[in-house]
C-alpha cells in the first residue's frame, strides 16, 4: 500500500514561492503522483499530476526525482486565495484496483 | 470543469431517520467514490464502484450502503441516522478507468448533522 507523508502545515506570505514536499517511499512502478487542493467545506480539486522529472501547468509545477520516492509541489507567487489543504496521492494498485488514499494533507496558510 | 453534483448541500436530521445522499455525474465516468471527512481531518474512503451493479466497501467501515443502478448515479443511504454519522460526505468520479493516471473529480459535498 503506497502511503504518503507530508508536513502537517506551512505558512507563507503573499508573493512568495511555496514548495511542499511529499514522501512516498513505497511508490509502485506504475503509480502516478497526483496533487489535490481543498478549500474549507468543498471537495478536493485536481492540481497537477506526474510520473517523473518535472511537470508544469498554469497553476503549479511538480518536481519528481529519479528515484520517485518523493515529490515537490511548487506554487509560484502565492496569494491569499491559495490558503487551503494540499494532498499528495499515489495510485494504490496493490490490489489491482486504484483506490486513492488521502492522507492528512498539508495545511497552507498564506499571510498578507 | 467537472460536472458532478451532490444534494442536499446541507442536511440536519433527527436520530433514527433514513436518509439518502444523492450524487450524479454527467461525464460518463465508470468509477465513483464516496469519502467521509470530519472537520480538519483526512478523507476516508467508505464506498466505491467501478461500474453499474458494482459496489465495494472502502477502507473505513461505514454503516451506510450504496447502489449503482445507472452509470451517472451513485446514491448513499443511511437506514437509521445517528449522531456519530455527523460528517461531510464527498462524492467523486474518476476519468481513468483502471489506469494509473486517473484523476478524481469531486462534488461540493453534503454536510450532514444528526441530532
Amino acid at each position: 500500500l503506497a502511503k504518503t507523508t507530508q508536513p502537517i502545515s506551512m505558512d507563507s506570505y503573499e508573493g512568495q514561492e511555496v514548495n511542499i514536499t511529499c514522501s512516498h517511499n513505497n511508490i509502485a512502478t506504475n503509480d502516478y503522483i497526483t496533487w489535490y487542493q481543498q478549500f474549507p467545506s468543498q471537495g478536493p480539486r485536481f492540481i497537477i499530476q506526474g510520473y517523473k522529472t518535472k511537470v508544469t501547468n498554469e497553476v503549479a509545477s511538480l518536481f519528481i526525482p529519479a528515484d520517485r520516492k518523493s515529490s515537490t509541489l511548487s506554487l509560484p507567487r502565492v496569494s491569499l486565495s491559495d490558503t487551503a489543504v494540499y494532498y499528495c496521492l499515489v495510485g494504490d494498485g496493490s490490489s489491482g484496483t486504484y483506490k486513492y488514499i488521502f492522507g492528512t494533507g498539508t495545511r497552507l496558510k498564506v499571510l498578507a | 470543469e467537472a460536472d458532478i453534483y451532490q444534494t442536499p448541500r446541507y442536511l440536519v436530521i433527527g436520530t433514527g431517520k433514513k436518509i439518502t445522499l444523492e450524487c450524479s455525474q454527467t461525464m460518463g465516468h465508470d468509477k465513483m467514490y464516496w469519502y467521509q471527512q470530519d472537520p480538519g481531518m483526512e478523507l476516508h474512503l467508505i464506498h466505491y464502484s467501478y461500474g453499474v451493479n458494482s459496489t465495494e466497501k472502502g477502507d473505513l467501515s461505514s454503516e451506510s450502503t450504496v447502489s449503482r443502478i445507472r452509470t451517472e448515479h451513485f446514491p448513499l443511504t443511511l437506514e437509521s441516522a445517528r449522531p456519530s454519522h455527523t460528517s461531510q460526505y464527498l462524492c467523486a468520479s474518476s476519468d481513468g478507468g483502471k489506469g494509473p493516471n486517473e484523476k478524481l473529480f469531486f462534488g461540493s459535498g453534503t454536510q450532514l448533522s444528526v441530532l
